[in-house]
């Protein structure tokens, strides 16, 4: 049971290049969610899912786009980056009816040049 | 609109006293709180919760008041180890976004000191 894993753990992109950030969890979690962490920031929702072949946008969606094809991954996109998406992101999911625990993937660090 | 907010960044204890982090809200609608803890280069964990029907939930070493009439809770960590060194995040869910949406304060890094 591996619980949350992200991919890749680090990247480095040029500005308007793509990427794609890949989730997945074996939990069979219905929800499954994309942050962003910055300092001072905390941790800002981009984008949710609900279910398998459902999006929805967070806080702060601009820049970015998701899809949710299998109930086990949540794959987050960058179509152009911008230095401004210079951060770490943080995959979670939840278990659908579960108030308190979201699990966290380790994280994807991000740098913009 | 910061609707979770931690204003304390950081925050340092000796080891074997009690620490206090502190989290303000501002949205009424929030009726379930949740503390998670974050070590370096890993993810946050969940580590306490509290509904909004209760005062106070307690977890070992472990406590979470929360003071619906001032908008404020706070993690109690008695005695503290240095083990408990982290980010600590406080968070907020319920009405409108529902209980699947959290909302996340900014942070306290605590510091325990042997």
């Amino acid at each position: 049971n591996a619980g949350v894993t992200q991919t890749p753990k680090f990247r480095v992109l040029k500005t308007g290049q793509s990427m794609t950030l890949l989730c997945a969890q074996d939990m069979n979690h219905e929800y499954m969610y994309w942050y962003r962490q910055d300092p001072g920031m905390g941790l800002r929702l981009i984008h949710y899912s609900v279910g398998e072949g459902t999006t929805a946008k967070g806080e702060v969606p601009d820049g970015y786009n998701v899809s949710r094809l299998k109930k086990q991954n949540f794959l987050l996109g960058l179509e152009s980056a911008a230095p401004s998406q210079t951060s770490v992101y943080f995959c979670a999911s939840l278990l659908a009816g579960d108030q308190e625990t979201q699990y966290f993937g380790p994280g994807t660090r991000l740098l913009v040049l | 609109d910061q609707q979770v907010k931690q204003n304390s960044p950081s925050l340092s204890v000796q080891e074997g006293r009690i620490s206090i982090l502190n989290c303000d809200y501002t949205n009424s609608m929030f009726d379930y709180f949740l503390w998670y803890k974050k070590y370096p280069a890993e993810g946050p964990t969940f580590l306490i919760s509290i509904s909004s029907i209760k005062d106070k939930n307690e977890d070992g070493r472990f406590t979470v008041f929360l003071n619906k009439s001032a908008k404020h809770l706070s993690l109690h960590i008695v005695p503290s180890q240095p083990g408990d060194s982290a980010v600590y995040f406080c968070a907020a869910s319920g009405a409108p976004g529902g209980y699947q949406k959290v909302t996340f304060g900014t942070g306290t890094k605590l510091q325990v000191i042997p």
